[in-house]
């Protein structure tokens, strides 16, 4: 029972360089989300997804990009990395339950601890 | 800005004593839920109150929402050293789920 699953773990990027971050989940939800922590700032926003093939900005989007062409996985691309983008990133998976129009409790993966240098 | 906001930003109480700390959001939402972060790992779901509910509770837990003032509230009662953690509001608008900036809870024995 994996749950939601973040690769990879650790990353280290050097200014300019791109790269892309998986999260995967087995739980067959519909919303899927990605966030970044910094110390002080709790988790804050980047792209969410309420369905396949859909995607919304968050609070802090700009220089990232996302995709969700399976309902299982939800990428997240830095195209050209900044030391601004230095942080942990979480993603996360939620249902949704149509009877009540309502969301339920996210599942968080383990997180990807990102440097840029 | 975060959509919500918590209240204290850090709280150091004794074994056995409550925690209480408060959550201010600015929009309208579906439900609130809180989650828990031990030492920067994954959030981890304490418990999830609707919009038309006022208040909710699950073991030592005890959350209170007023969506009159866009608050809400989470007592832990007779805490626990294990209880030591960041505490976090979280707002669902129609699946858009955002945090506060957390409240850090030092437990001790």
């Amino acid at each position: 029972n994996a749950g939601v699953t973040q690769t990879p773990k650790f990353r280290v990027l050097k200014t300019g360089q791109s790269m892309t971050l998986l999260c995967a989940q087995d739980m067959n939800h519909e919303y899927m989300y990605w966030y970044r922590q910094d110390p002080g700032m709790g988790l804050r926003l980047i792209h969410y997804s309420v369905g396949e093939g859909t995607t919304a900005k968050g609070e802090v989007p700009d220089g990232y990009n996302v995709s969700r062409l399976k309902k299982q996985n939800f990428l997240l691309g830095l195209e050209s990395a900044a030391p601004s983008q230095t942080s942990v990133y979480f993603c996360a998976s939620s249902s949704y339950r149509a009877g009540r129009s309502v969301n339920t409790e996210a599942f968080f993966g383990q997180g990807t601890r990102l440097t840029v240098v | 800005s975060q959509q919500g906001e918590e209240d204290p930003q850090a709280l150091s109480i004794q074994e056995g004593e409550n925690a209480t700390m408060n959550c201010s959001y600015k929009t309208s939402i579906n439900n609130l839920q809180w989650y828990r972060q031990n030492s920067g790992r994954g959030l981890v779901h304490l418990i999830l109150i609707r919009s038309n509910e006022r208040e909710k509770h699950s073991g030592r837990l005890r959350v209170t929402l007023d969506t009159s003032k866009k608050s809400s509230s989470l007592l832990i009662t007779a805490s626990r050293a294990a209880d030591t953690a960041s505490y976090f509001c979280a707002t669902d608008s129609w699946g858009k789920l955002q945090f506060g900036a957390g409240t850090q809870v030092v437990v001790t024995p």
